[in-house]
């Protein structure tokens, strides 16, 4: 079974300084593993998304990401946070196996301090 | 730009009330998803659609139906309201295949007192 864990409910940064929302994955095959941002009463928007090509994805709004397998791991970084940037994020795997269902992680709220 | 509506965004119904949430998309995707997203709990399927009148049960079913009369379109069919229902319910759609992005709509706030 496919599963996603957020190792951080929150997580606060001041503005400028980097940002790192960890998030590990549990897979029986080679997943797709994506990260969605949700801003406060807004739908959830794609930030990323890997799917076995290379293993840094770069995404939307200054976001990056890198696959490692060795440590089931696909975390979420920024160089410079922005106040913009205070969301809600999900780390989230889909795999073939399991019919490309999106299988979710709790989310992580990250606050940025002006 | 793909577009999933929710008709609804914020209902407020009785407890034992039957209660629809609409969802529409223009892009002709297969896939059709509802969620609920609850603090702590990230979100959760509840069913979803890979095709019109068919329907998959996801992780947590009980308690709703879903129908998939034409292809954009998705409802989540409450039968009989319960205060464990109130929730954010979020759609989603996506073309069928490995990989591909899911698009979300903006989400139904529901309140059942």
């Amino acid at each position: 079974a496919q599963s996603a864990t957020q190792l951080d409910s929150h997580v606060s940064v001041s503005e400028g300084t980097p940002v790192l929302l960890r998030c590990n994955y549990s897979s029986s095959y080679s997943p797709s593993l994506f990260w969605y941002v949700q801003h406060p009463n807004k739908g959830l928007q794609l930030l990323l998304k890997y799917t076995s090509a290379a293993t840094l994805v770069k995404g939307i709004n200054g976001f990056e990401a890198e696959f490692k397998k060795s440590e089931t791991s696909f975390h979420l970084t920024k160089p410079s946070a922005h106040m913009s940037d205070a969301a809600e994020y999900f780390c989230v795997v889909s795999e073939r196996s399991a019919g490309n269902m999106l299988t979710f992680g709790g989310g992580t709220r990250l606050m940025v301090k002006p | 730009d793909v577009k999933v509506t929710q008709s609804s965004r914020y209902l407020v119904k009785r407890t034992g009330e039957k209660v629809f949430l609409e969802c529409v998309q223009d892009m002709d995707h297969e896939n059709m998803f509802w969620y609920r997203q609850d603090p702590g709990l990230g979100l959760r399927l509840i069913y979803f659609s890979y095709d019109v009148k068919m329907k998959e049960k996801g992780d947590i079913p009980e308690g709703y139906s879903v129908s998939r009369e034409k292809k954009e379109r998705f409802s989540l069919i409450l039968e009989s309201a319960s205060t464990n229902q109130t929730s954010m319910y979020l759609c989603a759609s996506t073309l069928i295949g490995s990989g591909n992005t899911i698009y979300f709509g903006e989400g139904s706030w529901l309140t059942v007192v």
